[in-house]
């Protein structure tokens, strides 16, 4: 199993719609999630933090499914701006080496 | 302001030739890393230090060096034996170590003349 895998989309949705990603890693052990953001031709900036009891912001909710090794991002009532590429980031599989980052799954917000 | 600041934001590359590209935080962080994205990819890690006069190769270091003289500052040379340079190369830091988010330069952008 890859130790990071997303579904690189695009979802296309329309303004005001609730959209959610998933995120699938393969390191039974691991404690410490995040969602980035990257915007075209920009560096990704951090969005979220995912601990055993899940996270939200606003209308931005992250989850984590230990039973079934993944990740979720929920964005409720989606603005044009939302449009945007989301990477999920896992720890590794072995030892002491840096997270890893999904290749990301791209939104587009439509009007 | 704290942050990581990468210089030059867009780069021309003569074939054979050797560049350097410029990183440098200063949010006291332990840890740097250097990335390559490829348009419409994810990103690719070329190196990562966690300490001074210490660091790691990562997925794609060859045709890369880098060095971590200072704590402040990585910086990376993509030498003539990486054949295919043009990219946008980021730059990121960490506190406290790898296992933490790193906060990501603005990023350079590297073409071939």
């Amino acid at each position: 199993r890859k130790e990071v895998e997303q579904d690189p989309g695009p979802f296309n949705v329309p303004e005001g719609a609730t959209v959610a990603f998933n995120c699938t890693y393969s390191n039974s052990a691991s404690q410490s999630f995040f969602w980035y953001r990257q915007d075209c031709r920009k560096e990704p900036k951090l969005l979220m933090s995912v601990y055993s009891s899940g996270n939200e912001d606003g209308r931005f909710t992250a989850q984590l499914n230990r039973a079934s090794q993944y990740i979720s991002l929920l964005i409720r009532d989606s603005k044009l701006s939302d449009s945007a590429t989301y990477l999920c980031v896992v720890p590794p599989n072995s030892g002491n080496t840096p997270l890893v980052f999904g290749k990301g799954t791209r939104l587009s917000v439509i009007a | 302001d704290g942050g990581i600041t990468q210089s030059p934001k867009y780069l021309f590359r003569k074939e054979g030739q050797n560049v350097t590209l410029s990183c440098e935080q200063n949010l006291n962080h332990d840890a740097m890393y250097w990335y390559r994205q490829d348009p419409g990819q994810g990103l690719r890690l070329i190196y990562y230090s966690q300490i001074v006069n210490d660091f790691q190769k990562g997925d794609i270091a060859e045709g890369y060096s880098v060095s971590r003289e200072k704590k402040e500052s990585f910086p990376l040379t993509v030498t003539s034996a990486q054949k295919n340079p043009t990219a946008f190369y980021l730059c990121a830091s960490s506190i406290g170590g790898i296992g933490q988010p790193q906060h990501f330069g603005d990023g350079t952008r590297l073409s071939i003349l």
